[in-house]
């Protein structure tokens, strides 16, 4: 899987917008993006995917560049429920099925 | 719908001693991987198991480590003659197809190793 780079760590107010960025240059025609998140103490959960479309679900929003070299994890109002570490992962269609986790971003929302 | 389930949650070995850890995956998934949290790291995948069938062990250790997905009952992480250094939260997670299909993580099983 291809290598993704994100902050460390991000700090948002609650009720405000937050957008987790990740970088993913050699990013190979075939590879969707996923984000996981992890809230503390629990496992992994779906967060969102696509492949070059933005997309929207109930919990976010997933702003691809045009060149898919990077993307944007949108989470429209966050909650105190949020702080988590936000993990971006490639994953190639058709091949292995393993998430290759990275050090992700561990969100901090206050009050 | 349950979830993915695992037990125990919580599990204290001495060591040399041996390690079950269960999953139950979601209904109706036959694709479970596991996958290993060791404390302030991140997380790294173990196994990828289809009924019966161990499709991907990569990131398993050569020795003490084993892992199953029997017809019926649930998959089985199984860790012999535990160290210290075993002492980590193992996660389980299911799909129902392979690819960049969606996997569904349980609770997790936190190893101590005494």
């Amino acid at each position: 899987d291809a290598k993704t780079t994100q902050p460390n760590s991000m700090e948002s107010n609650e009720e405000e917008p937050v957008h987790l960025p990740c970088n993913h240059s050699t990013i190979s025609g075939t590879d969707y993006i996923h984000w996981y998140r992890q809230l503390p103490s629990q496992g992994p959960e779906y967060v969102i995917h696509g492949l070059t479309s933005n997309v929207n679900n109930r919990m976010a929003s997933l702003a691809i560049a045009e060149d898919r070299k990077s993307s944007t994890l949108i989470l429209h109002r966050a909650t105190l429920r949020d702080a988590a570490v936000y993990y971006c992962i490639l994953r190639d269609d058709g091949t292995a099925s393993k998430l290759t986790f990275g050090t992700g971003t561990r969100l901090q929302v206050t009050l | 719908n349950a979830g993915v389930m695992q037990n125990p949650r919580h599990l204290v070995r001495r060591r040399g001693q041996e390690a079950r850890l269960r999953c139950s995956p979601m209904k109706g998934h036959s694709h479970v991987y596991w996958y290993r949290q060791l404390p302030e790291e991140g997380l790294k995948f173990m196994v990828y198991l289809q009924k019966e069938n161990i499709i991907d062990e990569s990131g398993m250790p050569k020795e003490r480590f084993s892992a199953e997905f029997p017809k019926e009952g649930p998959s089985i992480l199984r860790i012999q003659q535990v160290v210290r250094g075993d002492s980590a939260a193992y996660f389980c997670a299911s799909s129902t197809e392979a690819g960049t299909d969606t996997q569904y993580f349980g609770p997790g099983t936190r190893l101590t190793v005494l």
